[in-house]
């Protein structure tokens, strides 16, 4: 069956701090990889995204992360959160022509 | 360049009600998919829409369903609405195969 689990249902930082949002998958066929951002209000919008190439993909606003075929993972960093990355982020596996399955979401806040 | 749009942004039902939700595809966009997304959860993918056909479709029941105009605008129907339905609805619009852009979504509260 296919699925995302994202173990991490609530994560809370201080600013500056490092962030790793964990991530695996269970899927048939070619994987592509998604990071979706929700900010409190705001809809959907992609951080980064993993098609093929290299397994390190860097998305927007310093987020980064690494495909790992052998342990079926695909784990999002930071180096250094800010306040604004205040959000909910959801790991997702699919494909743009067919649907896309998300993981249940990781809830990040950030103390200032 | 307007990004994906959807219709009414919030809508309140009672049981046993249908509702109709709308959702205009970003510019250049040709494939629509609908998902739920429950108050606490990630997105489930309802179904897909090209070429005004239903391409995909996920684990929902028949009270759902959906279609594609012409200019790839697209509308989700749920009949018979139950207390479960309550959830924001999001619109996606994509090019054939490539990623998908999410809309704002529908609030839907069925009381």
């Amino acid at each position: 069956a296919q699925s995302v689990s994202q173990h991490n249902h609530h994560v809370i930082l201080s600013e500056a701090a490092s962030l790793e949002l964990g991530c695996n998958y269970s899927y048939g066929g070619t994987v592509n990889l998604f990071w979706y951002v929700q900010y409190p209000g705001q809809h959907l919008q992609l951080l980064l995204k993993y098609f093929s190439g290299d397994p390190l993909v860097k998305g927007i606003k310093g987020f980064e992360a690494e495909f790992i075929k052998s342990k079926f993972s695909f784990n999002l960093r930071k180096p250094s959160v800010q306040w604004s990355d205040t959000a909910e982020y959801f790991c997702a596996v699919g494909s743009s022509a067919s649907k896309i399955i998300f993981g249940s979401g990781t809830r990040l806040s950030i103390r200032p | 360049d307007a990004g994906v749009t959807q219709s009414p942004t919030h809508l309140i039902k009672t049981r046993g009600q249908q509702v109709t939700l709308r959702c205009s595809p970003k510019s250049g966009h040709d494939t629509v998919s609908w998902y739920q997304q429950a108050l606490g959860q990630g997105p489930q993918f309802i179904f897909q829409y090209y070429e005004e056909e239903e391409r995909q479709r996920g684990n929902f029941p028949d009270r759902f369903s959906g279609h594609q105009f012409p200019n790839y605008s697209s509308e989700l129907n749920v009949n018979a609405l139950l207390l479960g339905d309550s959830a924001l609805y999001l619109c996606a619009s994509s090019q054939s195969r490539f990623e998908q852009f999410f809309g704002p979504g529908t609030r839907l509260t069925v009381l």
